[in-house]
């Protein structure tokens, strides 16, 4: 399996409060994605990364933000939370266009 | 605009039977095709992938897929289901001169197998 490691696993926050979720690769792959999987949507892309501190935007990335200040690290910030952005959060990994390998998933649940 | 649709939110299906899961994507041009599985509270996992050549691909636990430009299908298939198949099935799509894997998903399949 891809060395791909999401924390925290599970989270419940309050609304308005900031949460961060971090993705941490051992592959050194240049690419990370955040993605949210929600009932009837499928996975919808948020953010991703395609090197150290060069990031775009996705579908669905207002309310969130993200940093990449090292190849191993992808982190994923809500502002401040809102019960829309209850969801499980996936992160991914690619060296090229050909395969993504996926984290366990977040589970967060905000109040 | 670009989109992947499965039509089937959820399939029942008697173990040892055949299974189709369809996929239908609109795009401009054919873009790489993907199905992944995803078991319940795990990620996701690559089953097959088609880029090019032979239009049905062989993938793994015993899944093929044939892709169909005429009909911009991509469907999944098994000649006999397991139990341990019950799953969320998800294709998915990303263009050829996409940076990285950058993947357009369907809403997804659910599949539900019975003794």
């Amino acid at each position: 399996d891809a060395g791909i490691t999401q924390s925290p696993r599970h989270k419940v926050t309050e609304t308005g409060t900031p949460v961060t979720l971090r993705c941490h690769q051992t592959e050194n792959h240049r690419y990370m994605y955040w993605y949210r999987q929600d009932p009837g949507h499928g996975l919808r892309l948020i953010h991703y990364s395609y090197g150290v501190k060069d990031t775009d935007k996705g579908e669905v990335s207002d309310g969130y933000s993200v940093s990449r200040s090292k190849t191993e690290d992808f982190l994923l910030t809500l502002e401040s939370a809102t019960s829309s952005q209850t969801s499980v959060y996936f992160c991914a990994i690619s060296e090229t266009n050909t395969e993504a390998f996926f984290g366990q998933g977040t589970r967060l649940t905000v109040v | 605009a670009q989109s992947v649709t499965q039509p089937d939110i959820h399939i029942t299906v008697s173990e040892g039977a055949s299974l189709e899961l369809r996929c239908n994507y609109s795009y401009g041009a054919t873009p790489y095709l993907f199905w992944y599985v995803q078991s319940p509270g795990q990620g996701l996992q690559l089953l097959l992938k088609y880029f090019s050549g032979d239009t049905l691909v062989q993938g793994i636990k015993g899944f093929e897929a044939e892709f169909k430009r005429s009909q911009s299908s991509f469907n999944l298939r098994k000649p006999s289901v397991h139990w341990s198949d019950a799953a969320e099935y998800f294709c998915a799509v990303a263009p050829i001169y996409n940076q990285g894997g950058k993947l357009i998903f369907g809403q997804g399949t659910e599949l539900s197998v019975k003794p």
